[in-house]
């Protein structure tokens, strides 16, 4: 069983809709949650992070962790065509070592 | 700042060959680490440092070496290339307390091995 799993899509959506990305981790050890987006040719760049469960919002990018289903999201309102990118979680912790997860990552089409 | 650079942007090498993948930070940053990332792996830790001097291995460090002498650098080498290690290498660096979280990623090498 892989430590993370994401649905690498692709995902094509209309300009405007809201789009949810998901994944799914099985260590419960992981402390940090991420969300990076990776334009193509590019390197990943951080979009935001939540420390242990709950929400956190920034701008029209919401994350959700729910620690006890290992399940964690992101959310994009009023979704844009800039948007389209591949949108990668990843897991970390730095306890008993630096370690980072990320996922295979989501491609994400958003339509004008 | 221009922040995490790294060269060679492309490279070809044939079996065997050995090269650096140079990797630099202008942020002061104390944790560096290098990814590979290939179709449908996600990124995979190769190598990390802590700080200048101090080195770990991370999840696919078979074949590479790395050294950080100075905070700004850290070159990966690749000791006799094979065709597995054809991917696209990525360097991160991370200020002090934010190493599991707070990553910055340079633009990529893409390595071909024949």
């Amino acid at each position: 069983q892989k430590e993370v799993e994401q649905d690498p899509g692709p995902l094509s959506v209309p300009e405007g809709a809201i789009v949810s990305l998901n994944c799914t981790y099985s260590n419960s050890a992981f402390q940090y949650f991420m969300w990076y987006r990776q334009y193509s040719r590019k390197g990943p760049e951080l979009l935001m992070y939540t420390y242990s469960s709950g929400n956190k919002e920034d701008g029209r990018f919401t994350a959700q962790v729910d620690k006890s289903s290992k399940y964690i999201s992101l959310f994009i309102r009023d979704s844009q065509p800039s948007d389209s990118a591949t949108y990668l979680c990843a897991m970390g912790r730095n306890t008993g070592g630096f370690k980072t997860i990320f996922g295979a990552g989501t491609r994400l089409f958003v339509k004008a | 700042n221009a922040g995490v650079t790294q060269t060679p942007k492309f490279q070809v090498l044939k079996t065997g060959q050995s090269m650096t993948l140079q990797c630099a930070q202008d942020m002061n940053h104390e944790y560096m680490s290098w990814y590979r990332q290939d179709p449908g792996m996600g990124l995979r830790l190769i190598h990390y440092s802590v700080g200048a001097g101090i080195t770990d291995q991370g999840e696919v460090p078979n074949g590479y070496n790395v050294s950080r002498s100075t905070t700004e650098d850290f070159p990966l080498r690749l000791l006799s290339a094979a065709p597995s290690q054809t991917s696209v290498y990525f360097c991160a660096s991370s200020p002090r307390g934010g190493g599991p979280y707070e990553q910055y990623f340079g633009p990529g090498t893409r390595l071909t091995v024949t």
